[in-house]
């Protein structure tokens, strides 16, 4: 099994639905992330979360909410979907937010979006 | 403009290459400079990671930062279609997880 869990992997969904991703991880890791990849535009950071009561906005916020319900689960919900949230969206994991060491950022499988 | 930028590609080369993947930036306070590699319907995951500037060597990979130039790449060497894939730079200021800055990545072909 994976170590970061991303659920749905594809979803097709209708402008103005509510639609929750969901990333659940078993490294045991403290720091969790998403991100978007647009083509042409790499990844984006949308929200991190370094421990369960820290949520912080990332680059790209705007029309988007987490969740973090326990160490290991970190959702990302889209309230009222926009076609340009079409994207593919990464949840992450990383046992210190810094680079170096050894540490590293551990990414889900990604879960393909479409909004129409 | 973009703060890195990063050729989509494709890139097309024949099993044995070498390849050389590359990325420009603009932001002089980079420090830390990552490669990964993406599998098609995969996530990212780091190939090579370097501080500030000089080389590093992992077998077939070698990751430069000329910070001078402020222009990092990635060079494989004898390549293989195994090494078809994405591959993104990543880089930061502080080294934070939450402020990496990606590049759009290049898609790499490795064809026998």
């Amino acid at each position: 099994d994976a170590d970061v869990t991303q659920t749905p992997r594809n979803r097709i969904t209708k402008t103005g639905k509510r639609i929750m991703l969901e990333c659940s991880q078993t490294k045991g890791h403290d720091r969790m992330y998403w991100y978007r990849q647009d083509p042409g535009l790499g990844l984006r950071l949308i929200y991190y979360s370094f421990d369960v009561k820290d949520i912080n906005k990332g680059e790209i916020s705007d029309g988007y909410s987490v969740s973090r319900q326990a160490q290991a689960k970190f959702s990302l919900s889209l309230e009222s979907a926009i076609p340009n949230q079409t994207a593919l969206y990464f949840c992450a994991t990383s046992d210190s937010s810094v680079v170096g060491g050894g540490n590293t950022i551990y990414f889900g499988e990604g879960s393909w979006l479409t909004v129409v | 403009q973009k703060e890195v930028e990063q050729d989509p590609g494709p890139l097309s080369v024949p099993e044995g290459a070498i390849v050389s993947l590359n990325c420009t930036y603009s932001n002089s306070a980079f420090q830390y400079f990552m490669w990964y590699r993406q599998y098609s319907r995969k996530g990212p995951e780091l190939l090579m990671y370097t501080y500030s500037s000089g080389n590093k060597e992992d077998g077939r990979f070698t990751a430069q930062v000329d910070k001078s130039s402020k222009y990092i790449s990635l060079f494989i060497r004898d390549s293989q279609p195994s090494d078809s894939a994405t591959y993104l730079c990543a880089m930061s200021v502080s080294g934070g997880y939450n402020k990496l800055i990606f590049g759009a990545g290049t898609r790499l072909a490795v064809h026998p």
